[in-house]
């Protein structure tokens, strides 16, 4: 079992709907949790940074972190044609990120 | 200051070549880490640094891997002996010791071995 799972299945969603994304993991030492959104042939760029549990807001998007399921999600409301790239869970322990494979999001106008 | 330089942005070199890569962390960050990222995955851990010392190694770095942080400032990622299967992005990426600012990742350097 790899230490964070996240289903890679792409997803295609009309604009304006709302994007939901998860991952699960299986390292309790997991301590900072984070998505990064990744366009095609560049690097993963940081979209939402969360330490331990809770809830975190930035405009359109949502991060919630539940440790005690451990179980991550992300949320885009109101999503746009530019929201279309690959989302990538990440976690740490202290020294190193351990990632998902990534969601392939594909917003259609 | 624009964020973490990867050079090359793309390799293309035969089997059996050596190839080295070129990181530029963003100037106040003393961790850099190298990740490597096949099609269809997330990036994989290879090794990171605090300042100049190299503190750990994923099991993926075998020994014809060797990666360099002279004076804590660049980083270098050689591969010597090239296989297909090191064919990947190797992304660079940079943070504050404390992590809380998340990791800056460059754009990669594209390897492709033929």
């Amino acid at each position: 079992q790899k230490e964070v799972e996240q289903d890679p299945g792409p997803l295609s969603v009309p604009e304006g709907a709302i994007v939901s994304l998860n991952c699960t993991y299986s390292n309790s030492a997991f301590q900072y949790f984070m998505w990064y959104r990744q366009y095609s042939r560049k690097g993963p760029e940081l979209l939402m940074y969360t330490y331990s549990s809770g809830n975190k807001e930035d405009g359109r998007f949502t991060a919630q972190v539940d440790k005690s399921s451990k179980y991550i999600s992300l949320f885009i409301r109101d999503s746009q044609p530019s929201d279309s790239a690959t989302y990538l869970c990440a976690m740490s322990s202290g020294q190193g990120l351990a990632f998902g494979k990534g969601n392939q999001v594909v917003v259609i106008p | 200051d624009t964020g973490v330089s990867q050079n090359p942005r793309h390799k293309i070199t035969k089997r059996g070549q050596n190839v080295t890569f070129r990181c530029d962390p963003i100037s106040e960050h003393n961790r850099l880490y190298w990740y490597r990222q096949t099609l269809g995955q997330g990036p994989e851990f290879l090794t990171y640094f605090q300042n100049e010392a190299q503190l750990e190694k994923s099991r993926l770095l075998s020994d014809r891997f060797s990666a360099e942080r002279p004076k804590g400032s660049f980083s270098t990622l050689e591969i010597q002996r090239t296989e297909q299967g090191d064919s990947a992005m190797y992304l660079c990426a940079s943070s504050l010791a404390q992590e809380t600012d998340g990791y800056t990742f460059g754009s990669g350097t594209r390897l492709t071995v033929v």
